[in-house]
């Protein structure tokens, strides 16, 4: 079956310093991989997406995500952050053919000024 | 645009009753989802549906129906409300499948006391 790790629970990192996000899935075949971000209050609006292709992803907010095959890993970075990213994000994987995302856990952003 | 809404944004519920979250998307999406989000525990799918007429179940389903007469709307029922169904509840639709991106509500906070 497939699943998400996110291993760090809370990450806090200062403004205008560099952010890398951790996930590792387990999935038999070629993983669909998202990142989602929730801002509090609000629903999830994807970050970005990898499906197949270049293995560096780049998406909204000046976010992109590696795929690593041989590690199992899709991280998420920025090498800025801003305090306007103090969100939860969460990586998903999907089997190819039907939109049934299997969530990791979560990992809640703090921004220290 | 809407986008995805759903109503209410927060209820209090006794054991034993039962209510209707109702979300309804403006983007003609053939696609639609409803999710349970525990705190750390990501989301899990509670159903889903392919288009009018058509529904079925995800993860955890117990506990719930749900219903698609229209492509617009997808409401999520509870029957007989359980302590075990206090969670925040999202819905959110895609155009299709896996390879288009799926736009989230804001929620509903449920609280069965």
């Amino acid at each position: 079956a497939q699943s998400v790790t996110q291993p760090d629970i809370h990450i806090t990192v200062s403004e205008g310093a560099s952010l890398e996000l951790r996930c590792n899935y387990s999935y038999g075949a070629t993983p669909y991989l998202f990142w989602y971000v929730q801002s509090p209050g609000q629903g999830l609006q994807l970050l970005l997406k990898y499906f197949s292709g270049d293995t560096l992803v780049q998406g909204i907010k000046g976010f992109e995500a590696e795929f690593k095959r041989s590690q199992s890993s899709f991280n998420l970075r920025k090498p800025s952050v801003h305090w306007s990213d103090a969100a939860e994000y969460f990586c998903a994987v999907g089997p190819t053919g039907f939109q049934k995302l299997v969530f990791g856990t979560g990992t809640r952003l703090l921004v220290s000024p | 645009n809407a986008g995805v809404t759903q109503t209410p944004k927060f209820r209090i519920l006794k054991i034993g009753q039962s209510m209707t979250l109702q979300c309804a998307q403006d983007m003609n999406h053939n696609y639609m989802y409803w999710y349970r989000q525990d705190p750390g525990m990501g989301l899990k799918l509670i159903y889903y549906s392919v288009g009018a007429g058509i529904t079925d179940k995800g993860e955890v389903p117990n506990g719930y129906n749900v219903s698609r007469s229209t492509t617009e709307d997808f409401p999520l029922r509870l029957e007989l409300a359980a302590p075990s169904q206090t969670s925040v509840y999202f819905c959110a639709s895609s155009y299709s499948g896996l390879n288009t991106e799926a736009f989230f509500g804001q929620g509903t906070r449920l609280t069965v006391v």
